[in-house]
């Protein structure tokens, strides 16, 4: 098993531009949830997911949109990049979101937006 | 809303001094979950923690969870340099935001030899 991965490992962008950071797990887990990892601030939540087809927003949306088609892949949008949102980005997954499992993180997308 | 508070933010020990990290949360948590994340690293499950009272040892690791499923603790004996790292709790909500993890800010932790 590859766990959870993403791709690109590195990005930089300019202001206004808009892209896609994919993730995907092959660990057929349920839950799968995308954050962001700023200094000093520890991991906060952008959006997740608890299945196919269902998504939810975390403590920071906005920016981002998210849809999740199938089980593996679970894409994080940026609509129009702005500088506040250069970080490094995390996919994680696991196994189900009702009950209590580890989260499998992903190695992460260092993002600058200039 | 949910809030899980980590203190300390940093740590500077010497290689075989102990070392402990704090979380609180506002409200009761289901259970609880330790993370580690090298330099450069992604985090990377330690731990969960679910009964009241529950205390749980990895080595020279130990984890606590309070009575009142509100706070926990990590606790490294003898700190080694391979234990260099931040160190994360993420506590599970209950009832309608079960599901979701709170994270901690991480104490950053920084051994000399």
């Amino acid at each position: 098993n590859a766990g959870v991965t993403q791709t690109p490992k590195f990005q930089v962008l300019k202001t206004g531009q808009s892209m896609t950071l994919q993730c995907a797990q092959d660990m057929n887990h349920e839950y799968m949830s995308w954050y962001r990892q700023d200094p000093g601030m520890g991991l906060r939540l952008i959006h997740y997911s608890v299945g196919a087809g269902i998504t939810d927003q975390g403590e920071v949306p906005n920016g981002y949109n998210v849809s999740r088609s199938t089980t593996e892949d679970f894409p994080l949008r940026l609509l129009s990049a702005a500088p506040s949102q250069t970080s490094v980005y995390f996919c994680a997954s696991s196994r189900s979101a009702l009950d209590s499992y580890e989260q499998y993180f992903g190695p992460g997308t260092r993002l600058t937006v200039t | 809303g949910q809030q899980v508070m980590q203190i300390p933010q940093y740590q500077h020990v010497q290689e075989g001094e102990d070392f402990t990290t704090y979380c609180n949360s506002s409200t009761t948590l289901s259970n609880i979950q330790w993370y580690k994340q090298r330099p450069g690293g992604h985090p990377v499950f330690l731990i969960q923690l679910v009964k009241s009272g529950e205390v749980k040892k990895q080595k020279r690791l130990t984890f606590q969870f309070g009575e009142a499923k509100k706070n926990s603790s990590l606790h490294i004996t003898a700190t080694q340099t391979t234990d260099v790292g931040t160190y994360f709790c993420a506590g599970r909500g209950r009832g309608s935001t079960l599901g979701r993890l709170y994270f901690g800010r991480g104490t950053q932790l920084t051994v000399w030899p």
